[in-house]
């Protein structure tokens, strides 16, 4: 079973059109969610870091979300250079030394 | 200029060669991971370390090996036991609840 499910595999969006990505995760104990953009041939990109349900963190045009069971990205009039693939994982208190990655949503902004 | 290098960026292996990846920090963080990601997948555990001398296998360690003598090195090597190498490989470092990536290796067997 899946540890970390993101959704959708895909998007599309026109220039200005907000949206948001899912990433559910399945085991309790959580102690860190995290948010990263990764741009073709390229390593991934820190975003952000969510601890608790309710936490909120912002950054330009994203901004991510937390509940006890997953976690939004919402993208606010999202721009072409926002085009990425964003990778959700977590990390559970029971073994901190792994991270646990989703497979990713990617995203295409057409101007 | 801190960070985490990865070399070299692109690597082709012929069947039933070992290959080596490198990847140095100098991030001063006593954790190091090593990645595969593969198209549609999301990243894949192969190995992680701690502490100097000391690592763990991830999910995925069939194939492959790794040493951690110092602090800002975590080599990982491909061997001819890992029947599918084909795949972007990705070095972290992880300081508390962050990990920080490099840039990546793409391992091609010709």
């Amino acid at each position: 079973e899946d540890q970390v499910t993101q959704s959708p595999e895909a998007l599309r969006l026109q220039e200005g059109e907000s949206s948001s990505l899912n990433c559910s995760y399945t085991v309790s104990g959580l102690r860190g969610l995290f948010w990263y953009r990764q741009d073709p041939g390229k390593g991934p990109e820190f975003l952000f870091t969510l601890y608790s349900a309710g936490e909120e963190k912002e950054k330009e045009r994203l901004k991510a979300t937390l509940t006890k069971k997953e976690s939004f990205l919402h993208i606010t009039a999202p721009k072409p250079e926002d085009s990425a693939t964003y990778l959700c994982a977590v990390q559970y208190n029971v073994d901190f030394n792994k991270f646990y990655f989703g497979s990713g949503t990617k995203l295409n902004v057409k101007p | 200029d801190g960070g985490i290098t990865q070399s070299p960026k692109y690597l082709f292996r012929k069947e039933g060669q070992n290959v080596t990846l490198s990847c140095e920090q100098n991030l001063n963080h006593d954790a190091m991971y090593w990645y595969r990601q593969d198209p549609g997948q999301g990243l894949r555990l192969i190995y992680y370390s701690q502490i100097v001398n000391d690592f763990q296998k991830g999910d995925i360690a069939e194939g492959y090996s790794v040493s951690r003598e110092k602090k800002e090195s975590f080599p990982l090597t491909v061997t001819s036991a890992q029947k599918n190498p084909t795949a972007f490989y990705l070095c972290a470092t992880g300081e508390g609840t962050e990990a920080f990536f490099g840039q990546g290796t793409r391992l091609t067997v010709v």
